[in-house]
């Protein structure tokens, strides 16, 4: 069964660090999302991407934040100066259309960021 | 107030017992509504569509109440395997922005 993949597993970086996650979605899927998640909270959507352009973000995802598809199967999101409460794990998530009624998300495993 | 509401439990029940999450949505124009699972640190996984005219899976059966906005899920004879904690997600449409509850918290016992 085709799945999202993510790397690292595990991040740790310094306050004031960049930092890339990166996401490898289900291979015939369009629209690509990441969510957040800080511990003992609910799941948070950061951002949604399609056809190279951010369809939609959250008034979390400030200017320090970025998406990126570098190529035809990766994307990422890279944190240009990390803050202790970027500390959380991050899903990305992958879907055939954007919203279309009843359509699953399939979501990754996520990469747990710790930031010190 | 929130956008999805839930009781985040935990509930604690036997094994073989019945039990029921609630879930309410604020936002009228909301038109996909889901229930995912959540294993301890884990990704959140689809459980189940929820439709308009009430659907099952199994030992798993959601309801969508459009007028009350108003969802829930009912799982009969639980399992140890079932301890985990579901989320109520929805969707408002155009767009593929998930908007997830706090999640209940079930805990299945021997």
């Amino acid at each position: 069964e085709p799945e999202v993949t993510q790397t690292p597993s595990h991040q740790v970086t310094q306050m004031g660090q960049e930092v890339i996650l990166r996401c490898v979605p289900i291979s015939n899927h369009l629209y690509f999302y990441w969510y957040r998640q800080i511990l003992g909270q609910k799941v948070e959507f950061l951002v949604s991407f399609y056809n190279n352009e951010i369809s939609e973000k959250s008034e979390i995802f400030d200017d320090q934040f970025s998406v990126e598809r570098p190529d035809g199967s990766n994307f990422t999101l890279k944190i240009r100066s990390t803050k202790l409460e970027d500390s959380a794990m991050y899903f990305c998530a992958s879907s055939t259309y954007g919203g279309g009624y009843q359509e699953t998300q399939y979501f990754g495993p996520g990469t747990r960021l710790l930031v010190l | 107030r929130k956008e999805v509401e839930q009781d985040p439990g935990p509930f604690n029940v036997p094994e073989g017992a019945t039990v029921a999450f609630n879930c309410t949505y604020s936002n009228s124009a909301s038109q996909s509504f889901f229930w995912y699972r959540q294993d301890c640190r884990k990704e959140p996984k689809l459980l189940m569509s929820v439709y308009s005219s009430g659907n099952e899976d199994g030992r798993f059966t959601a309801q969508l109440n459009r007028a009350s906005q108003y969802i829930s899920l009912l799982i009969r004879d639980s399992k140890l395997s079932d301890s985990a904690t579901y989320l109520c997600v929805v969707n408002r449409g155009n767009t593929g922005k998930l908007i997830f509850g706090q999640g209940t918290t079930l805990q299945v016992k021997p």
